[in-house]
């Protein structure tokens, strides 16, 4: 299948800060990402959809401001984590979409970003 | 997307097969049923997809009942690496997980 990587695996910062996370598709071009949370003992819970070249689509809760999401490439889309606090804390995914001839698209998901807020 | 109902856990012994159910009673017709497993702190990993007709690839078995409102993803052989939480999705556009079931399978 597709391989998408993500980067960091995981990261430690102080509150108030801001911390990128880059999600790339490696061996395919990718328009479409998409980017989830997951908290402990939670499913994953979608926060957006990344389109190459225009703006991304936040679900509803989901702060357009604080989580900035750029997707400047076919290859690469970053989350931007803006003023973390500790209940940002979380195991952040993303996932890129891979046409398949003659049916529906699949998801590739990356192996996630775990964020600790201090 | 439709909503899925899954078993919350299942247990399986090692070497057998594993019989995973999913109820999506309220399925349209252009929605695909997808089958994804997410191992603990990794992300999730596909396994398989279909519309109507059953699938099978190199990792499971897709069944779906005729009249497509449930369906059922068989692990032939079940290992211990198969432990995972297994999220049968119906989707339209885009994947919505819900709870999974937690298959754990025993030595």
């Amino acid at each position: 299948g597709a391989v998408v990587s993500q980067h960091p695996s995981r990261v430690i910062c102080k509150s108030g800060t801001s911390v990128k996370i880059e999600c790339r598709s490696l061996d395919f071009q990718a328009t479409t990402m998409f980017w989830y949370r997951q908290f402990p003992k939670q499913s994953l819970m979608l926060m957006a959809t990344s389109n190459e070249g225009s703006k991304a689509t936040y679900e509803q809760g989901v702060e357009k401001d604080k989580f900035l999401i750029n997707h400047a490439s076919l290859t690469l889309s970053t989350l931007t984590v803006t003023s973390a606090h500790p209940e940002d804390s979380s195991f952040y995914i993303c996932s890129a979409r891979v046409p398949n001839a003659g049916g529906r698209d699949t998801q590739y998901f990356g192996p996630g970003t775990r964020l600790t807020v201090l | 997307d439709a909503k899925t109902t899954q078993p919350p856990s299942m247990d399986c012994a090692e070497g057998r097969a594993a019989n995973l159910p999913c109820n999506h009673s309220t399925i349209s017709g252009n929605e695909y049923v997808y089958w994804y497993r997410q191992i603990h702190s990794q992300g999730p990993q596909y396994i398989i997809h279909g519309l109507k007709n059953n699938e099978t690839n190199e990792m499971a078995s897709l069944i779906i009942t005729e009249d497509r409102k449930s369906s059922t993803l068989i692990l032939p052989h079940a290992t211990l690496r198969d432990t995972a939480v297994y999220y049968c999705i119906v989707s339209g556009s885009r994947l919505t997980f819900g709870e999974g079931t937690q298959l754990t399978v025993n030595p």
